[in-house]
């Protein structure tokens, strides 16, 4: 069964609009973590944003935020204000410590288009 | 402060050449990973170390594949010898064991083994 599901191959949204991308998660750690990361034309990887399973709080860093619902298994990204520079594609990944110690197990990613 | 640094960001090597890709972490982490990445299978974890000693290498896809990490400061991926279907971009990521252990990725490796 595939641990981390990102439904949306890809999604387009208009600039200056809010943008949410899914991920849902299967694990039967109560303690894990999860993290979305960002993958430009470039190439590159880049860490947006972590939850705990823990924490209370849903998670934001600037106009990053995550949406968590833990009886959903859930862990959506929120993109407020799209800017041309978010088009990328998006990885969802978790960390189940005792399951998968230090892995992650990575989703297949979603690919972000945002129009002018 | 300096990110995760890898070497050479591209490759194009023949069929059955030695390739050795080369990773310097973030210093003071102590957990490093090498990944592949791919157009049909995604990004797959080959081998990861703590504190330079290898933990898991069960996703190394076979006796070809061979990694080091002599030193805190220095890892190497070799491929001998290479061949058409190792072509992909080859990560190298390092974390800090303490908090959220979040995994920083270097630039990448593009190689193309011809």
């Amino acid at each position: 069964a595939q641990k981390i599901t990102q439904t949306q191959p890809g999604m387009f949204v208009q600039e200056k609009e809010a943008v949410t991308l899914d991920c849902t998660y299967d694990t039967s750690d109560q303690s894990y973590g999860l993290f979305w990361y960002k993958q430009p034309s470039s190439g590159e990887m880049i860490f947006l944003i972590y939850q705990g399973s823990y924490d209370e709080q849903n998670a934001t860093e600037g106009r990053y935020s995550l949406n968590f619902q833990k009886a959903r298994k859930s862990a959506n990204l929120v993109i407020s204000a799209s800017q041309l520079g978010d088009s990328a594609m998006y990885f969802c990944a978790m960390r189940d410590f005792q399951t998968s110690g230090s892995r992650l197990t990575f989703g297949e990613g979603t690919q972000l288009t945002v129009n002018p | 402060d300096a990110g995760v640094i890898q070497s050479p960001r591209h490759e194009v090597t023949e069929m059955g050449q030695e390739v050795t890709l080369r990773c310097k972490p973030i210093s003071g982490h102590d957990y490093l990973f090498w990944y592949r990445q791919t157009m049909m299978r995604g990004l797959e974890l080959l081998i990861y170390f703590n504190n330079n000693v290898p933990i898991d290498d069960s996703g190394m896809p076979e006796d070809r594949f061979s990694a080091k990490m002599p030193n805190a400061s220095f890892s190497t991926l070799k491929i001998q010898p290479s061949e058409p279907r190792d072509s992909a971009v080859y990560f190298c990521a390092s974390s800090y064991y303490r908090g959220k252990r979040t995994q920083y990725f270097g630039p990448g490796t593009r190689l193309l083994v011809l």
